[in-house]
């Protein structure tokens, strides 16, 4: 069973278009979070959701809006796309485990390519 | 925000031990290290997690001076299969905390060789 799933894996599009990628965890986690993974493999938070409640938000352009349904479903949508969005989006959650930072696990990415 | 610096890219061999340091100058009171390792295509997926001095699970072991300012993870007898880049965090994530426990860095790409 997969823990923590994307849809679709990769996702090709024009400049300008809008599109949705989505993210399920079937691990009972309370916080979710999107990512960002460029060409040169750093990997960057974008969002952070815990109980379906917008906590980090670092910096991304208003074209992306998180959207999370419920606690297990947090997705990206992206609108006017633009070249320099084409990346590796990757969902990740985690759940509290005491006194320790939460361990999070990541979903398979989603290879987005913006022509 | 705690920064972390490690060497871009380390090469080993086969049925050796590797050992990748990470520094950590600024890290705060309450900040753990986490490591985490990513293959090609594929997410992130957590090593291990530590606060002081020394921690071992199955896969690896991680070590933690008593200043903090610098971990070394530990990977014993590595093979092919652990070639991969290898990330390591300090902070402590929400909602505890905030984007620092969440930065990943650059990375080191360990290649393991025959």
């Amino acid at each position: 069973d997969t823990a923590v799933s994307q849809t679709p894996k990769y996702l090709v599009t024009q400049m300008g278009n809008d599109k949705s990628i989505k993210c399920e965890q079937n691990l009972g986690h309370d916080t979710m979070y999107w990512y960002k993974q460029d060409s040169k493999k750093f990997l960057k938070i974008m969002f952070s959701y815990n109980n379906k409640e917008l906590i980090i938000n670092e910096t991304v352009p208003n074209r992306f809006s998180p959207k999370s349904p419920d606690k297990a479903h947090l997705n990206l949508h992206i609108n006017s796309l633009e070249l320099g969005d084409s990346a590796v989006y990757f969902c990740a959650s985690s759940h509290p485990s005491g006194r320790a930072p939460e361990t999070q696990y990541f979903g398979p990415g989603t290879r987005l390519l913006v022509l | 925000l705690a920064k972390t610096t490690q060497p871009i890219s380390m090469d080993s061999y086969e049925g050796q031990e590797v050992n990748i340091t990470c520094s950590h100058n600024n890290i705060a009171t309450n900040d753990y290290i986490t490591w985490y390792q990513q293959f090609p295509s594929q997410g992130p997926r957590f090593i291990i997690q530590g606060y002081k001095t020394k921690v071992t699970n199955e896969v690896a072991s991680l070590f933690i001076p008593a200043d903090r300012k610098s971990s070394t993870l530990s990977l014993p007898r590595v093979s092919l299969s652990d070639t991969a880049v290898y990330y390591c965090l300090v902070g402590d994530p929400p909602p505890g905390g905030g984007a620092d426990g969440l930065t990943f860095g650059k990375g080191t790409h360990l290649i393991i060789q025959p």
